[in-house]
C-alpha cells in the first residue's frame, strides 16, 4: 500500500482533458513539493512535472500540475494516443525521511 | 547530454551477491545526488535510496535498510547497488536517476534499467 494515493487507472478520449489525483498528507505533499513521472510501456520513468507544477524543457504544455493542502494533481489537455502510459506522482515524506510514490495511474486513450 | 547508463540484466541464484553499476556522463557527477528506485515486474515504482558521490552521504528508505548498499566511486563518476545475499522477492527491475537535492528534489534523467532476476 502506497503512502500516496492514485486513482488504479483513467481514461479519456483523444482531445479530452483528463486528470489524475494524487492525495496525502501533512508529511508529505502538505510540507513537501510533488513531482510527476510518465512511464511509457517497456521504458524507463520520465520527469513529467517538478517543484509542483514545473515542467522540463521538452515536456508539452498540454501537461499541468497543481498542488492544493495534502493532495495534488496532474492535467493532461488535448489527449492524444502517445498519451497512454502509467503516472506517478512522488514527494520527501518527513516522518518516513525518504521519498515516497503513489502507486501509479494507468491511463487509457480510447 | 546528461546521461545515466546501467550494467546489464543479471540472473543469480537466492543467496548470491550482485552489484549493478550506474555512470554519469554529461555533467558534474559530484555535485548531483543519484538515487534508486525498484519496480517488481508488474507493479509501481519504490524509492530505494539516494547518494551524493561528493561525499558519500547515503540514506535509505526503511524498507531497504540492512537489505541493500549503496555506494559510488566519483574516479569513475559510477554509482553502485549492491546485495550480499539475495533473495527471490529481489527479482525486479532497478533504476538508477539523478537528483538536485535529497528532500525537494526529483529524478532527472533516469538510467534505462537492470533486470534482475533471482532464481534457483
Amino acid at each position: 500500500q502506497s503512502v500516496l494515493t492514485q486513482p488504479p487507472s483513467a481514461s479519456g478520449t483523444p482531445g479530452q482533458r483528463v486528470t489524475i489525483s494524487c492525495s496525502g498528507s501533512s508529511s508529505n505533499i502538505g510540507s513537501n513539493t510533488v513531482n510527476w513521472y510518465q512511464q511509457l510501456p517497456g521504458t524507463a520513468p520520465k520527469l513529467l512535472i517538478y517543484n509542483n507544477n514545473q515542467r522540463p524543457s521538452g515536456v508539452p504544455d498540454r501537461f499541468s500540475g497543481s498542488k492544493s493542502g495534502t493532495s495534488a494533481s496532474l492535467a493532461i489537455s488535448g489527449l492524444q494516443s502517445e498519451d497512454e502510459a502509467d503516472y506517478y506522482c512522488a514527494a520527501w515524506d518527513d516522518s518516513l525521511n525518504g521519498r515516497v510514490f503513489g502507486g501509479g495511474t494507468k491511463l487509457t486513450v480510447l | 547530454e546528461v546521461q545515466l547508463v546501467q550494467s546489464g540484466a543479471e540472473v543469480k541464484k537466492p543467496g548470491e551477491s550482485l552489484k549493478i553499476s550506474c555512470k554519469g556522463s554529461g555533467y558534474s557527477f559530484i555535485s548531483y545526488w543519484i538515487g534508486w528506485v525498484r519496480q517488481m515486474p508488474g507493479k509501481g515504482l519504490e524509492w530505494v535510496g539516494i547518494i551524493y558521490p561528493g561525499d558519500s552521504d547515503t540514506r535509505y528508505s526503511p524498507s531497504f535498510q540492512g537489505q541493500v548498499t549503496i555506494s559510488a566511486d566519483k574516479s569513475i563518476s559510477t554509482a553502485y547497488l549492491q546485495w550480499s545475499s539475495l533473495k527471490a522477492s529481489d527479482t525486479a527491475m532497478y533504476y538508477c536517476a539523478r537528483s538536485p537535492t535529497v528532500v525537494n528534489g526529483w529524478f532527472d534523467p533516469w538510467g534505462q534499467g537492470t533486470l534482475v532476476t533471482v532464481s534457483s
